[in-house]
């Protein structure tokens, strides 16, 4: 069973700050989705990668199979950025294999 | 195109009642999951569905739940006489295909908030 652990699980920042939200995984993978769920509760998701680098707008998401570690960053955060951003080992056996962490509350301080 | 509709938004249960929560996937989405999110825990895979078949239901607690996907209406997640560890934040996310990848990805709704009194 693969255990995924998110760091920090809390985190405040100012306006304009550069933002890393990590997350590792006990359990090789076929591909790490990162999520986002908004302060109204609805999930989006944000990138699903099982290699390298990933880039949308401000964020980017890294992934290391080696080392069983992937990142989210936001460059220039902003207020909106405020939300839970949670990742999701999958296994490979599709939506119904995947292993969620806890997630980790941002705030973006204007 | 509607995303994934979750109904009701909130509801309210004594213990002892009845709970019916409902998703209408994507559409063209035949695929439909359930996951439960308790406080201070990450979401949890409770059921796969496809239409009129459970694919998939290690998730969920062997009794007093319930899930189907009729061939025509939404998903319907069922819990009997809840309880108040029922109490949680049932989400519905839908695919394309079984596999989830770019080219089929995941799409939630924006959840159901079951409060058991």
């Amino acid at each position: 069973k693969n255990e995924v652990e998110q760091s920090p699980q809390n985190l405040t920042a100012q306006e304009g700050e550069f933002i890393t939200i990590n997350c590792s995984y006990s359990v090789g993978i076929s591909a790490l989705h990162w999520l986002q769920q908004h302060p109204g509760g609805g999930i989006v998701s944000l990138f699903m990668l099982s290699s390298g680098k990933k880039k949308h707008g401000r964020l980017i998401a890294t992934i290391n199979i080696q080392e069983k570690h992937s990142s989210l960053h936001i460059t220039a955060s902003h207020p909106r950025d405020s939300a839970v951003y949670i990742c999701a080992a999958d296994s490979g056996g599709g939506a119904d294999g995947l292993t969620f962490g806890k997630g980790t509350h941002l705030i973006i301080q204007p | 195109n509607a995303g994934v509709m979750q109904n009701p938004r909130h509801l309210v249960r004594r213990r002892g009642q009845e709970a019916r929560l409902r998703c209408s996937p994507m559409k063209g989405h035949s695929h439909v999951y359930w996951y439960r999110q308790l406080p201070e825990e990450g979401l949890k895979f409770m059921v796969y569905l496809q239409k009129e078949n459970i694919i998939d239901e290690s998730g969920m607690p062997k009794e007093r739940f319930s899930a189907e996907f009729p061939k025509e209406g939404p998903s319907i997640l069922r819990i009997q006489q809840v309880v108040r560890g029922d109490s949680a934040a049932y989400f519905c996310a839908s695919s394309v295909t079984s596999g989830i990848g770019s080219n089929s990805p995941l799409h939630f709704g924006n959840g159901t908030r079951l409060t058991v009194t």
